[in-house]
């Protein structure tokens, strides 16, 4: 089955400075990568996500890039706010199931 | 839209009793529900995936006749924990898709704190 990794597990970052978080998979039949944020106690909510047939996309602040050769993908929050503190979860996808990565925990420092 | 609904959101019960936690999908008709289990500060565990009208398919490790599921339509999944034990205390996660393999939306949870 597909084996996700994530990294790191916890993540500091002044405000205003901006966070990466990177996920290998392991299947190259994945097709489709999405990113969740949960805040303590809340359900996880979509970020952003992307399918195998792009390489990067842009929301505002967020961004998503993958490479399908290497296998991995990666967020990319700039201007950090303390909003932004939560733990992210990446996901791979393949036919209906999602496998997710461990979490990140990221805090922003005010 | 997508929005995901799970009831209760929080229940205590006596070890040995049985708890149902109801999954509605509230604006769409979901294909596809999914069942998570998530410890504290882990990842979001997949305990089984169900199909309208459909037998559930569980995860390795995960007991059919613990944890029962019925899809008994396009926008109500439940799933029910028999005879819980203390093990079972957890937060219960249900999703839905409207298309399989494509985004899943989350339910707000179920905190299960078997005593």
């Amino acid at each position: 089955g597909e084996n996700v990794e994530q990294h790191p597990s916890t993540l500091s970052v002044q405000e205003g400075d901006s966070a990466v978080i990177k996920c290998t998979y392991s299947d190259s039949a994945s097709n489709y990568f999405p990113w969740y944020k949960q805040e303590l106690g809340k359900r996880p909510q979509l970020i952003i996500d992307i399918r195998s047939n792009v390489g990067e996309k842009k929301d505002q602040r967020i961004a998503v890039t993958l490479n399908k050769t290497a296998k991995h993908f990666s967020l990319h929050i700039t201007e950090t706010q303390p909003e932004d503190s939560a733990v992210y979860f990446c996901a791979a996808s393949i036919g209906n199931q999602f496998y997710f990565g461990t979490g990140t925990s990221l805090t922003v420092i005010p | 839209g997508a929005v995901v609904s799970q009831h209760p959101s929080w229940v205590i019960c006596k070890s040995g009793t049985s708890v149902k936690i109801e999954c509605r999908s509230l604006d769409f008709q979901a294909t596809t529900m999914f069942w998570y289990r998530q410890f504290p500060k882990q990842s979001l565990m997949l305990m089984a995936t169900s199909n309208e009208g459909s037998k559930a398919t569980y995860e390795q490790g995960v007991e059919k006749d613990k944890f029962l599921i019925n899809h008994a339509s396009l926008t109500l999944s439940t799933l029910t924990v028999t005879s819980a034990h203390p093990e079972d205390s957890s937060f219960y996660i249900c999703s839905a898709s409207l298309i399989a393999g494509e985004t899943q939306y989350f339910g707000p949870g179920t905190r299960l704190l078997v005593l």
